[in-house]
């Protein structure tokens, strides 16, 4: 297995709404990484987690709280976004931190807050 | 700083044709990596080659190659004999050893549209 797994695909949600993002891979990869990428524009970095723990967060709102309950799952809880929140979503992951043989990428999820 | 750049926001070649995409980028880095992603309309970025700074042969994958001059600190990706399915914007990036902000930069992107 050579992908990463994002689910859902489209998300729509309103601003007092609950949902999470999913994300799973089952290369092994120790680093899991969360991406914000709006149109035409290149991904931006939101958290990372190494070996299960959150090693960056990229001074996120808190409305978006990571979560990594094991060494192939990622999630993403979000609450009380606003409509500026709406974007692509990637996961990605490597074998290592910057190990140099950069990240496999899930195909996102497309996220509207209205 | 490490920065990367990418000067050309579109273009678009006809089917079968050769097209290079420019990047350039700036560091005070030794040890590093340069990469070419493609992200088609189906928006998953999937890593199209790689490049590690240490190394002067210039890597290539199929139909895909880079001109990597690492004294002018470019690193343009040449796609020969374009395919439709080439169609997709084109991001260059760069991250280095002992990153400890562990962050990929990445260019802007080029938007690349093969005609058929």
């Amino acid at each position: 297995d050579t992908e990463v797994t994002q689910t859902p695909k489209h998300l729509v949600m309103g601003m007092t709404n609950k949902k999470s993002l999913k994300c799973e891979q089952h290369m092994g990869h120790r680093a899991m990484y969360w991406y914000k990428q709006k149109a035409k524009k290149p991904p931006e970095l939101m958290f990372v987690y190494s070996y299960e723990k959150l090693s960056i967060n990229e001074s996120v709102p808190s409305r978006f709280s990571p979560e990594c309950p094991n060494s192939s799952l990622l999630n993403l809880h979000l609450h009380a976004l606003q409509p500026e929140d709406s974007a692509l979503y990637l996961c990605a992951s490597s074998q290592n931190r910057v190990d140099g043989y950069g990240y496999t990428f899930g195909s996102g999820t497309r996220l509207t807050v209205v | 700083a490490q920065t990367v750049t990418q000067s050309q926001p579109e273009m678009s070649v006809q089917e079968a044709e050769t097209v290079t995409l420019s990047c350039t980028y700036d560091t005070s880095e030794n040890n590093y990596y340069l990469f070419w992603y493609k992200q088609p309309p189906s928006r998953q970025m999937i890593l199209v080659i790689r490049q590690e700074a240490y190394k002067q042969q210039n890597a290539t994958e199929n139909r895909f190659s880079v001109n990597f001059q690492k004294a002018a600190k470019s690193f343009s990706l040449k796609i020969s004999d374009s395919q439709l399915g080439d169609t997709a914007m084109y991001f260059c990036a760069f991250t280095y050893v002992g990153n400890r902000d562990d962050k990929i930069i990445f260019g802007k992107g080029t938007r690349l549209h093969i005609l058929p």
